[in-house]
């Protein structure tokens, strides 16, 4: 079955505390990407891959870490999260022609207390 | 860079009422215009999608139109039904050095709701 997984899904921590979440995806895309979403905001790009080893910075990266080593897998790192990092986490893929629709996948809810 | 206003925020209707959801763009190189749709919990889908170089698109009960003067597009969706309760997202891309549309600037969402 075609899928974007993530994992966590749900993850609490505290201040400081290292973490990671993985994405992954098996539909072979080129375009990796990691949005947070957050009420009255909606969906805000936080950094993105174009392919293995290319990635660039959206419109909130402040805080964040990535790398795509594989082209399957796209992680997002967070060195020290704070408080302002709470939020509901999407990882999106697409093939980098032709038809542009984002796979999303399930989201990953993060308190950070 | 690109930015995305959507309004309304909210939006109640009746079911099998029609429901219209306006977004304007301010960057006039984007050129393509995708519509999201999220259920409560759920991952955002793609419905339907525009590009530039076309004035409007239908998909049996939904349709989206673009005014590439006045930088604006629109979600019409008919017939509506509880089903279509969500939370609707526009967004606007323009092709990037790589030729691709991938980067997408979102507008905050319109909650739909069709009552029964």
């Amino acid at each position: 079955e075609a899928q974007v997984t993530q994992n966590p899904r749900y993850l609490i921590t505290v201040t400081g505390k290292k973490l990671t979440v993985t994405c992954s995806q098996n539909m072979n895309h080129e375009y990796m990407s990691w949005y947070r979403q957050d009420p009255g905001l909606g969906l805000r790009q936080i950094y993105y891959s174009m392919n293995v080893e290319v990635t660039d910075k959206g419109d909130v990266p402040e805080g964040y870490k990535v790398s795509r080593k594989e082209k399957r897998n796209f992680p997002l790192i967070l060195e020290s999260p704070s408080p302002n990092q709470t939020s509901l986490y999407f990882c999106a893929s697409s093939f980098w022609e032709g038809s542009y629709e984002q796979y999303f996948g399930p989201g990953t809810r993060l308190t950070v207390t | 860079g690109e930015n995305v206003e959507q309004h309304p925020s909210t939006l109640s209707v009746q079911e099998g009422d029609s429901a219209v959801i306006k977004c304007t763009y301010s960057d006039s190189a984007s050129n393509y215009f995708p519509w999201y749709k999220q259920e409560l919990g759920k991952r955002p889908q793609l419905i339907i999608d525009i590009r530039s170089n076309v004035g409007e698109k239908k998909d049996q009960r939904i349709a989206v139109t673009l005014n590439k003067t006045a930088k604006h597009f629109s979600l019409h969706i008919t017939e509506t039904q509880p089903e279509d309760s969500a939370v609707y997202f526009c967004a606007a891309s323009k092709t990037d050095s790589g030729g691709s549309n991938y980067k997408l600037t979102f507008g905050k969402g319109t909650l739909l709701t069709v009552n029964p």
